[in-house]
This record gives C-alpha cells, sequence and structure tokens, in this order.
C-alpha cells in the first residue's frame, strides 16, 4: 500500500488559494489519488480524485505530475469554511482506504 | 447522489451493554462496506471490511467477537459493539462503495456522518 505524506498543518488567509501537496513515491500502477475533507465530529467528505495530469470540478482542482509521486490539491480563494483537515489517500479503488494524518488548514480572516 | 446514512448520529450506554449502528447506502448499492473509528485529534483508523453476504474481514488488532458486524443487504450494514467499555468510546465511521456508476468513480468511497458513542 503506497504511504502518504501530507504537511500536518497549514495556515491561509481568506480569499487566497491554497495548495496542499501530499507525496506518495510508492504509488502503484493501478492506484487512484483521492481526496477528502472533514470537518470536526463529521464523515470525511469526497472533494476530488484523478489518475494523472489534472483534474478539476467545482470545488478544487487536483494536479499530478508525470510521475504520479505526489499530487497537489489546489483549493481557489478558501473562505473560513473551508477550515478544515484534508486527507490524500492512495489506493486501487477495488481496496480499502488507509488513512494518513492528514492536512489541517486553519483559514484566518 | 451517493449518499451514506448513519443510526444513531450518538449514543450513551452504560457500561458492559451492547450497541448497534447502522450504515446505510440510500441512493446506490454497495457491495462492500467498511467502518472505521476515530479518537479524538487523530485519523481515522480502519476496523473492517464488510461485503455483502459474507463474513467482514478485520484489520490487525480488531476484536471479531467485540465488533460484530452484519452485511446482510446491498444497501445495509450493521456494527455491534458488544459488551461496550469506556475505552470503546469513539466516533464510529462507515464508508460504502458505489459500483453502480459509469466510469472509474464508481469505485469511490463516500462516507457517513459518523457515530459519537459515549460508555459510561
Amino acid at each position: 500500500l503506497a504511504k502518504t505524506t501530507q504537511p500536518i498543518s497549514m495556515d491561509s488567509y481568506e480569499g487566497q488559494e491554497v495548495n496542499i501537496t501530499c507525496s506518495h513515491n510508492n504509488i502503484a500502477t493501478n492506484d487512484y489519488i483521492t481526496w477528502y475533507q472533514q470537518f470536526p465530529s463529521q464523515g470525511p467528505r469526497f472533494i476530488i480524485q484523478g489518475y494523472k495530469t489534472k483534474v478539476t470540478n467545482e470545488v478544487a482542482s487536483l494536479f499530478i505530475p508525470a510521475d504520479r509521486k505526489s499530487s497537489t490539491l489546489s483549493l481557489p480563494r478558501v473562505s473560513l469554511s473551508d477550515t478544515a483537515v484534508y486527507y490524500c489517500l492512495v489506493g486501487d479503488l477495488g481496496n480499502q482506504f488507509y488513512f494518513g494524518t492528514g492536512t489541517s488548514l486553519t483559514v484566518i480572516p | 447522489g451517493a449518499v451514506v446514512s448513519q443510526h444513531p448520529s450518538w449514543v450513551i450506554c452504560k457500561s458492559g451493554t451492547s450497541v448497534k449502528i447502522e450504515c446505510r447506502s440510500l441512493d446506490f448499492q454497495a457491495t462492500t462496506m467498511f467502518w472505521y473509528r476515530q479518537f479524538p485529534k487523530q485519523s481515522l483508523m480502519l476496523m473492517a471490511t464488510s461485503n455483502e453476504g459474507s463474513k467482514a474481514t478485520y484489520e490487525q488488532g480488531v476484536e471479531k467477537d467485540k465488533f460484530l458486524i452484519n452485511h446482510a443487504s446491498l444497501t445495509l450494514s450493521t456494527l455491534t459493539v458488544t459488551s461496550a467499555h469506556p475505552e470503546d468510546s469513539s466516533f464510529y465511521i462507515c464508508s460504502a462503495r458505489d459500483r453502480g456508476r459509469a466510469g472509474w468513480l464508481q469505485e469511490t468511497q463516500y462516507f457517513g456522518p459518523g457515530t459519537r458513542l459515549l460508555v459510561l
């Protein structure tokens, strides 16, 4: 199973773009990269998922370089409500997910 | 779409009693569901993988006789904490994998809102 490494915490001011990078040096050919957001006392919420290059949806973008050994979640113009823990998971979608430490993002007014 | 519910959202019980937590996929069929536990300020820890119609697969260190999992239908999995003790107090979260959608996102896991268990 590919192990992921993320910064433990990040701070950002409101309105700024936030980029959270995840390292996954041992990613396998069949592995996808999935990002979740979790608020206190709630279940994780799916944000975005990708395999390679760039994926964009209405809330975020996911950048994956050609070697796929890392990925970057980009949140445009964050607001206070984006304060949460963000998890990067790597795995074969047919198997179980193991969560790492996640990145605690604090958005400052 | 892809909504997962849990019931109850929170429960308080006396030590020694058993507690059942339900996890339902509301708008899709889930052949596989997962159960996690999360302690304060910590990450989610996978407890077991539940496949419809078969026995659950437990992660190392998780007592299968204490955490009974039943996945009797494509939309329901239950976790029963038997003879609960204060150290079992935690936030229990289930997830379900949607296999009914077209495209590669069909394998994505969707999580329930969690159940807070407090054992006195």
